[in-house]
């Protein structure tokens, strides 16, 4: 099992473009996240999707959207990018009600410049 | 609103045994979960606790005091791989999410 992966593992983009990031889990889990992560500041959620056609939002959501492809994917769009969205995100996912114990994605390390 | 503090920064030596301390203040609480992440990683899964107490995996164990708002994470016989970054995450009355701390950064020297 691949567990949970992530696409792309690093990308440079230019203020104002626009990118999604992908993500994927051979787990069967019914929930799953997307957090970022700044120097100091710990794992932030961004989104979340307990379950396959739900997705709420987050801690700081504001400049993304995401969609719930299927059980399995779970993308994040960055609309147009900005420098403060420079960072490096993290894709997770659990078992339905067990949030307590999430299995990170490898992840993407984002620079906007 | 929700916080959670921690220590940035804990240093020790090789065979010690050191002692992370996470407080927390939430609307709404039910549970603390402790990550690891090594430099460049991915955060991995250490331990949950859902009730107080101490549990036990290993090396490593993790305390729960509900009614103060703490817990920690004692790591024994340490070893030079256990230096990496440590966060409590306490899982709040969204139930389906977690917030994280800022992290704890523990450097293992010989």
């Amino acid at each position: 099992n691949a567990g949970v992966t992530q696409t792309p593992k690093f990308q440079v983009l230019k203020t104002g473009q626009s990118m999604t990031l992908q993500c994927a889990q051979d787990m069967n889990h019914n929930s799953m996240y997307w957090y970022r992560q700044d120097p100091g500041m710990g794992l932030r959620l961004i989104y979340y999707s307990a379950s396959e056609g739900t997705t709420d939002k987050g801690e700081v959501p504001n400049g993304y959207n995401v969609s719930r492809l299927n059980k399995r994917e779970f993308s994040l769009r960055l609309e147009s990018a900005a420098p403060s969205q420079t960072s490096v995100y993290f894709c997770a996912s659990s078992r339905a009600g067990n949030s307590y114990e999430q299995y990170f994605g490898p992840g993407t390390r984002l620079t906007v410049t | 609103g929700q916080s959670l503090e921690q220590p940035s920064e804990v240093t020790a030596v090789e065979g010690a045994i050191v002692q992370i301390n996470c407080t927390y203040q939430t609307s709404g609480f039910y549970g603390l979960s402790w990550y690891q992440q090594h430099d460049g990683g991915a955060p991995t899964f250490l331990s949950y606790n859902g009730l107080d107490g101490l549990e036990e995996t290993g090396r490593f164990s993790s305390f729960l005091s509900r009614s103060d708002s703490y817990g920690y994470l004692l790591l024994q016989e340490l070893q030079m791989k256990d230096s990496a970054s440590y966060f409590c995450a306490v899982r709040d009355r969204g139930y389906n999410k977690l917030i994280f701390g800022a992290g704890t950064r523990l450097a293992v020297h010989p």
